[in-house]
């Protein structure tokens, strides 16, 4: 079974800019969260999507937003770009969102994104 | 809100010996899950082990086990026989029960020395 995917792998962009990336989750998993990574603030959840809704967000601008679509992947949009950013983002997957005993999330390689 | 705290930033170990990587949480609820991911150079984020908080018994996987002190809100991951392969950046993650968002500690980078 494939795993994670996210598109693209490495993007660079201007200040000011927007960008969006994707992320498709493991066959049959319907919970895609995602991630950002940074040397200052480390990995901190942006917003879970389950069935096409957004379940859970974390404590970013309003400027990141992002979707599920009815075949589970997901896409997270920034707008505005600032140099802050710059960043790894990592997307999850699982097969539910109850996060129950039985779930475990599926990291995806990540998107490197440098805002110039 | 729940936090992680990892406070080794680096460890180091000979290829062969056993190294501990410590993790500490703080949380009110009664019922969660704690997980060690490795992320490697390459930076792909893989689970390296879990434990759910109503287990006393602790999780081992091959080489690798914890040591979980509810009590003490402790998390301690053993890595023995010691592997070329297993340097690499390993994060303690929390997780509520009835949630998907991760709490992850800030990391500890881990050194194989041949």
């Amino acid at each position: 079974k494939a795993g994670v995917t996210q598109t693209p792998r490495y993007l660079i962009k201007t200040r000011g800019q927007q960008v969006t990336l994707s992320c498709s989750p493991i066959s049959g998993h319907r919970s895609v969260s995602w991630y950002q990574q940074t040397p200052g603030q480390g990995l901190q959840f942006l917003f879970e999507y389950f069935s096409e809704t957004q379940r859970n967000k974390g404590n970013f601008p309003g400027r990141f937003s992002g979707r599920q679509f009815s075949n589970s992947r997901s896409e997270m949009n920034v707008s505005t770009l600032e140099l802050g950013d710059s960043a790894l983002y990592l997307c999850a997957s699982s097969l539910f969102s109850s996060g129950g005993s039985g779930e475990t999330q599926y990291f995806g390689p990540g998107t490197r994104l440098l805002v110039l | 809100a729940q936090t992680v705290t990892q406070s080794q930033p680096e460890m180091s170990v000979q290829e062969a010996e056993t190294v501990t990587l410590s993790c500490t949480y703080d949380t009110s609820e009664s019922d969660y899950y704690l997980f060690w991911y490795k992320q490697p150079p390459s930076r792909q984020m893989i689970l390296v082990i879990r434990q759910e908080a109503y287990k006393q018994q602790n999780a081992t996987e091959n080489r690798f086990s914890v040591n979980f002190q509810k009590a003490a809100k402790s998390f301690s991951l053993k890595i023995s026989d010691s592997q070329l392969g297993d340097a690499a950046m390993y994060f303690c993650a929390y997780r509520s029960q009835g949630a998907q968002k991760l709490v992850f500690g800030q990391g500890t980078r881990l050194t194989i020395n041949p």
